[in-house]
């Protein structure tokens, strides 16, 4: 397993605002994803964050409203641009310890609440 | 694409009640299904998980089997306690979605004493 921080916790922003969450594992981890839980839903990939390639964005998720960055392979950030109410969401990183596999679970940080107003 | 579909929620039980959760899936390849469970104010955990036909997951007294020819992963657990009430997410994961999990919608799980 991987144990997974994320920071900040929570917060609540202005719209027009830019925000940007750390995520930071425990161990090395070739594997990244981002992830948003909008109220009440589902987890909706945004997207996959490999050390040493660009991030592969979902469609509906763009590098210019979701930066992404993933210098080491222990940690990412994931910048939340331009911000607008609709962006109100929990934002997570999960990470596949095992990589390449389908069967290898994948473990969770504990989000990042976000409110913008 | 692949998907997932689980039963509406919420569902609502007794404690000791039998519990059952519907999960069926479409997927061009051959994914390996995930059960992952969030408890109130908690983040996301791996519940259980199989990868292949016919295996079963199992953990905590859950169980799920992977059926093929149903494209199903249904969630059973014979005696639920008021400890049990969380959202269950099913998932696969495939190499066609770069091994990210496709999540289902989810279930809430209530049990009552």
């Amino acid at each position: 397993s991987a144990v997974i921080s994320q920071k900040p916790s929570r917060d609540i922003c202005q719209r027009g605002t830019s925000l940007t969450i750390q995520c930071q594992v425990d161990s090395q981890v070739t594997m990244m994803f981002w992830y948003r839980q909008q109220p009440g839903q589902s987890l909706t990939l945004i997207a996959t964050a490999n050390q040493g390639s660009e991030a592969t964005y979902e469609s509906g998720f763009v590098i210019d409203k979701f930066p992404i960055s993933r210098p080491n392979l222990t940690f990412s950030t994931l910048t939340v641009s331009n911000m607008s109410p609709e962006d109100s969401s929990i934002y997570l990183c999960s990470v596949q310890p095992i990589s390449g596999t389908s069967g290898a679970p994948q473990y969770f940080g504990p989000g990042t609440r976000l409110l913008v107003l | 694409g692949d998907s997932v579909t689980q039963m509406e929620g919420p569902v609502t039980l007794s404690e000791e009640a039998f519990l059952t959760i519907n999960c069926t899936y479409t997927a061009t390849g051959y994914p390996s299904l995930f059960w992952y469970v969030q408890y109130p104010g908690e983040g996301l955990q791996l519940l259980l998980k199989a990868t292949k036909a016919d295996d079963k997951g199992s953990n905590k007294g859950f169980e799920a089997t992977y059926r093929k020819e149903t494209t199903s992963f249904h969630l059973e657990k014979g005696s639920v306690q008021v400890s049990d009430s969380a959202v269950y997410f099913c998932a696969l994961s495939d190499s066609n979605s770069g091994y990210a999990l496709n999540f289902g919608k989810g279930t809430s799980l209530l049990v009552t004493p």
